[in-house]
Order: C-alpha cells, then sequence, then structure tokens
C-alpha cells in the first residue's frame, strides 16, 4: 500500500529564514507521480508541483524548490527566504502512475511564518 | 481560480439528514475525485468518476455515494450523517485517470458541519 509520512506537524519560523519540510512516501510502483499542495487558511488546496519518479532532477521556482531522491524515497520542500504569505499547511501527496491515480496524503504540515 | 466548481461552500445540517454536494469539473477533464478532510482522518481519497462510470473506491463509506451525469457533473449524496461526517469535501478533476495527464485540479471545498 502507498503511504506519505510528512513527519513535521508544525513548524514555525521567522520570516526570510529558510525552511524545509520533510515527506517521505512508500510504494511498490516502480513509477508513480509525487505531488506538493498548499493549503491557505482561506481552505481550497493550491497546486505546486508534480514530479514523475524517473526524474529525479531537483526543481526551482523562485523561492521554492524541491529535493527528490529516490533512494531515501523522500521529496522535500524548500521555502528560500520565507514570507508571512507563505503561512499554510503544505500536503505531500503521492499517486501510482497508472489505474484510478488517486491521490494518497501525507498529514500536513503547518507552516507559520512569523514577522 | 482552478476552474473547478462546488456548490454550496458550506453547509449545515442535523445527524439523521442526508445532503448532496455538487461539483463541476474544468471544462474537458472526464474524470472527477472526491476527498474527504477530516481532522481525525486527514485528506482521504472516496471515490472516482470517469466518463460517467465509477472507476475506483477509497475509504468510502456506505451511507455515502456518488454519480457523475451525462454533462460530467458529479454529486457525493451523504445520507443519515453522523457528527463524525463534519469535514471538507473537496472535488478534484483532471483530463483523464491515465498517461501524463495526471494533474488534479481541486474545486474550493464544501464544508459540511453536522449538529
Amino acid at each position: 500500500a502507498q503511504k506519505v509520512t510528512q513527519a513535521q506537524t508544525e513548524i514555525s519560523v521567522v520570516e526570510k529564514e529558510d525552511v524545509t519540510l520533510d515527506c517521505v512516501y512508500e510504494t511498490r510502483d516502480t513509477t508513480y507521480y509525487l505531488f506538493w499542495y498548499k493549503q491557505p487558511p482561506s481552505g481550497e488546496l493550491v497546486f505546486l508541483i508534480r514530479r514523475n519518479s524517473f526524474d529525479e532532477q531537483n526543481e526551482i521556482s523562485g523561492r521554492y524548490s524541491w529535493n527528490f531522491q529516490k533512494s531515501t524515497s523522500s521529496f522535500n520542500f524548500t521555502i528560500t527566504a520565507s514570507q508571512v504569505v507563505d503561512s499554510a499547511v503544505y500536503f505531500c501527496a503521492l499517486s501510482e502512475a497508472s489505474g484510478a491515480q488517486k491521490l494518497v496524503f501525507g498529514q500536513g504540515t503547518r507552516l507559520t511564518i512569523n514577522p | 481560480d482552478s476552474g473547478v466548481t462546488q456548490t454550496p461552500k458550506h453547509l449545515i445540517t442535523a445527524t439523521g439528514q442526508r445532503v448532496t454536494l455538487r461539483c463541476s469539473p474544468r471544462s474537458g477533464d472526464l474524470s472527477v475525485y472526491w476527498y474527504q478532510q477530516s481532522l481525525d482522518q486527514g485528506l482521504q481519497f472516496l471515490i472516482q468518476y470517469y466518463n460517467g462510470e465509477e472507476r475506483a473506491k477509497g475509504n468510502i463509506l456506505e451511507r455515502f455515494s456518488a454519480q457523475q451525469f451525462p454533462d460530467l457533473h458529479s454529486e457525493l449524496n451523504l445520507s443519515s450523517l453522523e457528527l463524525g461526517d463534519s469535514a471538507l469535501y473537496f472535488c478534484a478533476s483532471s483530463v483523464t485517470p491515465g498517461g501524463a495527464e495526471n494533474e488534479q485540479f481541486f474545486g474550493p471545498g464544501t464544508r459540511l458541519t453536522v449538529l
């Protein structure tokens, strides 16, 4: 069965600090997708990134970067120079690459950026 | 705005009642997923429909049912409601359940409160 673990329940940092959110996953599939979603206080789920299991290149998008390491089954998310607007709950998710492709979510990490 | 619409935004009802949540997928998306976000269970997959047919079931209670109509909108029916059914219910849509088009776009959610 697929499983996603986000061991950090809550993180609180001061604005402009860098912060890394950890995500560890379990799957028997050789091909799968990994995702990060952001849930701001307003409640909607905002897609941030999707990663194919065959693509282990790290990705950077502005202040956001993702580190995918298949060897350790991890897909960590780093926010550089954090801002108050980054405060949200962040979810890591895993999907099989065939069939229903339902998302299996981690428990989420609540990130608070203090001014 | 993801292009996925959900109505109503909020729903307050009493135990034992029945409610219907509605979802309209993004234009062109054939697949609809329902997820439940509760405090104790986190975000979990309920059911998926693809082009009108049920494709996959997750942890969906027997008191819950869903369907996808010919115009591709979907409804999630929750009956004999219990306090524990209070949650945020998300609908997501994607182009197809297979291949590279795996990104699921989430609606704003329906917050159900059972009193």
